[in-house]
């Protein structure tokens, strides 16, 4: 079946340092998408990528999708102490009617204010 | 719209004894999924709902495990026979298919103990 990898599955950083986390399927996806999970909350949607290159930010956070449609990353610039959470890529494999999201592990980011 | 709700939020049970978590998703919304997350795991599909028809089920599941959308509104999802290993968080989502990005919206999950 279809697996989802994060790496890395914890990073700790001194607030204002960038972080990066990346995202690898086994299978080619029709579309991805982020999430992010507070300690104690549950996840939260940010963004879907479907085109294959795309390239969408928000703020200080920027979300590639490849260009084979099998690996996305999520880039935060100068972190801050309220973007600390667990982040969660999920995908959605191509082909079939089904819609289901396989979510990768996540990788927890904690911010050294 | 006054988001997922579902409930309880916490159920301790001793194994061998059944439960039942139910979940109200955003009222318009057609999708309706449940998941399962341990910690430091994401969220593990479960199964889910386009109205009141259950589209898939994962493989992973026991058939201890069985959930219903009567109406296409509520869902709920019954573990039968609990173990140790169904401790968890599970989390019920909902989405609204057909305009623009899907994207899911989770309740605050009801977190499970086995004892």
């Amino acid at each position: 079946g279809q697996q989802v990898m994060q790496i890395p599955q914890y990073q700790h950083v001194q607030e204002g340092e960038d972080f990066t986390t990346y995202c690898n399927s086994s299978t080619t996806l029709s579309n991805i998408q982020w999430y992010k999970q507070r300690p104690g909350g549950h996840p939260v949607f940010l963004i879907q990528l479907v085109k294959s290159g795309e390239v969408k930010k928000q703020k200080r956070l920027t979300f590639q999708f490849g260009e084979a449609k099998k690996n996305s990353s999520l880039h935060i610039t100068a972190t801050q102490t309220t973007d600390v959470g667990t982040y969660f890529c999920a995908g959605v494999g191509s082909g079939g009617s089904n819609y289901k999201l396989t979510f990768g592990k996540g990788t927890l980011l904690t911010v050294n204010p | 719209d006054t988001g997922v709700s579902q409930d309880p939020r916490h159920k301790i049970t001793k194994r061998g004894q059944n439960v039942t978590f139910r979940c109200d998703p955003i009222s318009e919304h057609n999708r309706l999924y449940w998941y399962r997350q341990t910690l430091g795991q994401g969220p593990e599909f479960l199964t889910y709902f386009q109205n009141e028809a259950q589209l898939e089920k994962s493989r992973l599941l026991s058939d201890r495990f069985s959930a219903e959308r009567p109406k296409g509104s509520f869902s709920t999802l019954e573990i039968q026979r609990t173990e140790q290993g169904d401790s968890a968080m599970y989390l019920c989502a909902s989405s609204l298919v057909g305009r623009g990005v899907e994207k899911l919206f989770f309740g605050s999950g009801t977190q499970l103990s086995v004892l």
